[in-house]
């Protein structure tokens, strides 16, 4: 049930771009992104909704496709504060629980 | 808003014994809260659900009668690692659902000596 994700690690230098997938065996409800650096919690990027949609804030964004039961984080122009691992949790109803999928490792380098 | 405050963030304890962490919503009440558990490298692997006065649900795999968690009101859940062990180490996370999506608390350190 646990989502899968690639790439599993990635290396950047600062101003390329990076796509992070994420996909499911079942049918999503819901898909949200999180930024996790070394030793802290989560922070949370954002959240899709089954309908299909793209969505983004800054030089971040993501889209969801519901019949492909996947989504994908797109970054562009890397900032050295993307460094980190990202997560995507995959909802199955509305307000049920998230699985995490096991995490992209992102470094981006000067 | 939907802030959630978790303590202790550190904690060392001797094996045999038992440590609460306990998770508070500052904002909004959390009607549910979730508590997960990551080892290092690793991801944040669901351990269960609480609701607000009944009791939780718990994962597969996951020891009840060792990890009792309580949510005895509307902004309160606590975890609590009973006779913890060494292989108990792990950084343990709650997160609680809001208006806007999920939020997380900062997370536990335990470690068992």
């Amino acid at each position: 049930q646990q989502p899968v994700q690639s790439p599993q690690a990635v290396i950047l230098r600062e101003g390329e771009d990076a796509v992070i997938n994420c996909s499911s065996s079942k049918a999503l409800y819901s898909v949200h992104w999180y930024r996790q650096k070394h030793g802290e919690a989560p922070v949370f990027l954002m959240i899709l909704l089954k309908g299909g949609e793209q969505k983004g804030h800054d030089k971040i964004s993501a889209s969801f496709n519901e019949k492909k039961q996947q989504s994908s984080l797109y970054l562009t122009a890397s900032q050295l504060s993307y460094s980190g691992t990202y997560f995507c949790g995959t909802g199955y109803n509305q307000g049920g629980k998230l699985i995490f999928g096991q995490g992209t490792e992102l470094s981006v380098k000067p | 808003g939907a802030v959630v405050s978790q303590h202790p963030s550190r904690v060392i304890c001797k094996s045999g014994t038992s440590v609460k962490i306990e998770c508070r919503s500052l904002d909004f009440q959390a009607t549910t809260m979730f508590w997960y558990r990551q080892f290092p490298k690793q991801s944040l692997m669901l351990m269960a659900t609480s609701n607000e006065g009944s009791k939780a649900t718990y994962e597969q795999g996951v020891e009840k009668d060792k990890f009792l968690i309580n949510h005895a009101s509307l902004t309160l859940s606590t975890l609590t690692v009973t006779s913890a062990h060494p292989e108990d180490s792990s950084f343990y996370i709650c997160s609680a659902r809001w208006a806007r999506g999920y939020t997380f608390g900062s997370g536990t350190r335990l470690t068992v000596v």
